[in-house]
This record gives structure tokens, sequence and C-alpha cells, in this order.
């Protein structure tokens, strides 16, 4: 079973306030993905990738970058955060499934 | 507009009892559907999937049964236990342009009391 880790698993930051989350998987899976799930709206696309240098746009973009370095890491950045990004951000990896994280629960104040 | 609904938002069930979760699509190429369970707390895993080939799929207490004429799908949870209680998320996807991503309903969230 693949495996998912995040960091850190909670975060707490000021407006204009800048943020990495980071998220390594360990079975080699080509694609890596990064969602925000708020109450009311499931789960939703950040961004992804399907291998290091690449970087897709998801369906949520705006305010975020990301970055994939290796197959293994996945860094999501936030430059300039505000309080509508504050959210549970979960990463996840897949071959044909998609394997999440525990997640990284970010307040933005 | 959401492509993948998901119905009830909530439901309870007693210990016992068969939970029925639906879901309906809207692109009639989606072709793989997976369902899966969040507990609060953890991220979401795999639960059980189905392929637009197949009407039904089994495994243990978890079955779906797949309508791809009407574009429903469910998921039925037999004797439920409270362990069973989590949210359920029905995701979808097709063979057309991008089939790298999930279209995600917006849940189901289940408690099952003892």
């Amino acid at each position: 079973e693949a495996a998912v880790t995040q960091s850190p698993r909670n975060k707490v930051t000021v407006t204009g306030g800048n943020v990495t989350l980071s998220c390594r998987q360990t079975n080699s899976h080509n694609y890596m993905y990064w969602y925000r799930q708020d109450t009311g709206h499931g789960l939703r696309l950040i961004h992804y990738s399907y291998g290091a240098g690449n970087l897709q746009i998801g369906d949520v973009p705006d305010g975020y970058k990301a970055t994939r370095t290796t197959q293994e890491d996945f860094f999501l950045l936030l430059e300039l955060a505000s309080p509508s990004q504050t959210s549970l951000y979960f990463c996840a990896s897949s071959d044909a499934e998609q394997y999440f994280g525990p997640g990284t629960r970010l307040t933005v104040l | 507009q959401q492509q993948v609904r998901q119905s009830p938002q909530s439901l309870t069930v007693w210990e016992g009892e068969t939970a029925i979760l639906n879901c309906s699509y809207e692109d009639s190429t989606f072709n793989y559907f997976p369902w899966y369970q969040q507990f609060p707390g953890e991220g979401p895993a795999l639960l059980i999937s189905i392929r637009s080939v197949s009407d039904k799929k089994e495994d243990g207490r978890f079955t779906i049964f797949f309508n791809k004429r009407e574009k429903k799908l469910s998921l039925h949870i037999t004797d439920s236990q409270p362990g069973d209680s989590a949210t359920y998320f029905c995701a979808a996807r097709g063979n057309v342009g991008d089939n790298s991503k999930l279209i995600w309903g917006l849940g189901t969230s289940l408690v099952v009391n003892p």
C-alpha cells in the first residue's frame, strides 16, 4: 500500500504570511495531487503533477503554487496567505487508485 | 456545476440495518467509479470501486449497484456497524480528456447508532 506523508500536520499563520506544505510518497507513483477540503465543498483539486518538474493546474488554483521536485516530493506554496485559505489540505499519490496522506490543517488568521 | 451528486447529505441508521448511499453523474463517458471512506482526522481511503461494464460489485458488507442507463449508482452497507460511521465519497473518472483526475461528489455523512 502506498505511503503518503504530509508535514506539518497543523499550521497557523497570519494574513500575508508565507506557507509551504510538504508531501512525500514512497511508492514511486507518477501522479501526485493537492486537494483542499472544506465543509459543503467536498474535495477540491488545487494542483497536480505527473512527474518531477511537471505541474498541472487543478480546479481551484488561485493563490496557490506547487512544485514537484522529485518523484517522491510535492510541495504546495501559499506566498500571501489569506483567511479564505484556511482549510484542511490533503496530498494524494496515484498509480491507478489515489492514496491520501493524513492531511494538514492550515489556519490563516 | 456538480458533475457527481450524492444523496442524502447525511444518513443515520441503527446497528444491523442496511445503509444506502446514492450517487448520480452527468457525463456518459465516465467509466470508473470509486467510493472512498473518510474517518474524522484522516484522509480518504479507497473502499470499493466499480467499472461501467459491471452492474454490481461486492466486497464483504459493501456492495455497489450500478445503473448505466440512468447514470446512477448506490453503495449498500449491510449489517451496519458503529465503526462504519464516516463520510463516504463517490467519485468518477472517464477515458476522455484528462483521465488522471477524479471528479468528486460532496459526500454522505453516515452515523450508525448502536
